[in-house]
């Protein structure tokens, strides 16, 4: 079955450490996505990239890294320049054209000891 | 930029009808997404709207008006499943959502 797949699922880590989140999907899409979920707020972009080895920027990236050298995979890595990086981390593809839908991971949650 | 608003929270009754409001701002509109999430889960896509009216799918429902900058989400005949947060998303002319803050919606017995 086509879809995206997020691992871990459930992070720990200790301050200054860096960690990095996977993201494969099968669906051959080519823009991928990186979402930050705090409790009870929306979801904010932090990078994504419309084609392989391309990326960009979104509106929280300080103290995150990413890279797309494959079209299926898109690995988050969560520095530790970031601040406060306990959260929720959605990582999602998306088909072409305005009305194609986001499709998400099952999410990975990061906790810092 | 965008600016998309909507309610932080509602609650409802089981079988009633409830409707969420989402107001954006953006520049260059190209449509607008409804997403629903239960808690600890994924996002998972309910409706999208790019011209002005209704677009019904069983129980819920989705409403644009463009020169408003106004939509709606529609659930009818409520059950205790459809408890979860629900999450408005402008798209932009560069084919970029951003994210209302969602609203947590509580459905009562």
């Amino acid at each position: 079955d086509g879809g995206i797949t997020q691992s871990p699922k459930y992070l720990f880590r200790k301050e200054g450490q860096n960690v990095t989140l996977s993201c494969e999907q099968n669906l051959n899409h080519d823009a991928m996505y990186w979402y930050r979920q705090d409790p009870g707020q929306g979801l904010r972009l932090i990078y994504y990239s419309q084609i392989v080895n391309d990326f960009q920027k979104g509106d929280i990236a300080e103290g995150y890294s990413v890279s797309r050298e494959k079209k299926e995979s898109f690995p988050l890595t969560v520095t530790s320049a970031q601040k406060n990086p306990t959260a929720f981390y959605l990582c999602a593809s998306r088909s072409g054209g305005a009305s194609g839908e986001l499709f998400f991971g099952e999410g990975s949650r990061l906790t810092v000891l | 930029g965008q600016n998309i608003d909507q309610p932080t929270e509602m609650t409802a009754t089981e079988g009633a009808i409830v409707q969420i409001n989402c107001t954006y701002q953006t520049s260059g509109f190209n449509g607008l997404f409804w997403y629903q999430q239960h808690a600890g889960e994924a996002p998972t896509f309910l409706s999208y709207n790019v011209l002005d009216g209704l677009e019904e799918k069983g129980r819920f429902s989705s409403f644009l008006s463009r020169s408003k900058g106004y939509s709606y989400l529609l659930l009818k005949e409520l059950q205790m499943k459809d408890s979860a947060s629900y999450l408005c998303a402008g798209n932009n002319a560069g084919n970029m959502l951003t994210f209302g803050g969602g609203t947590r919606l509580m459905v009562k017995p």
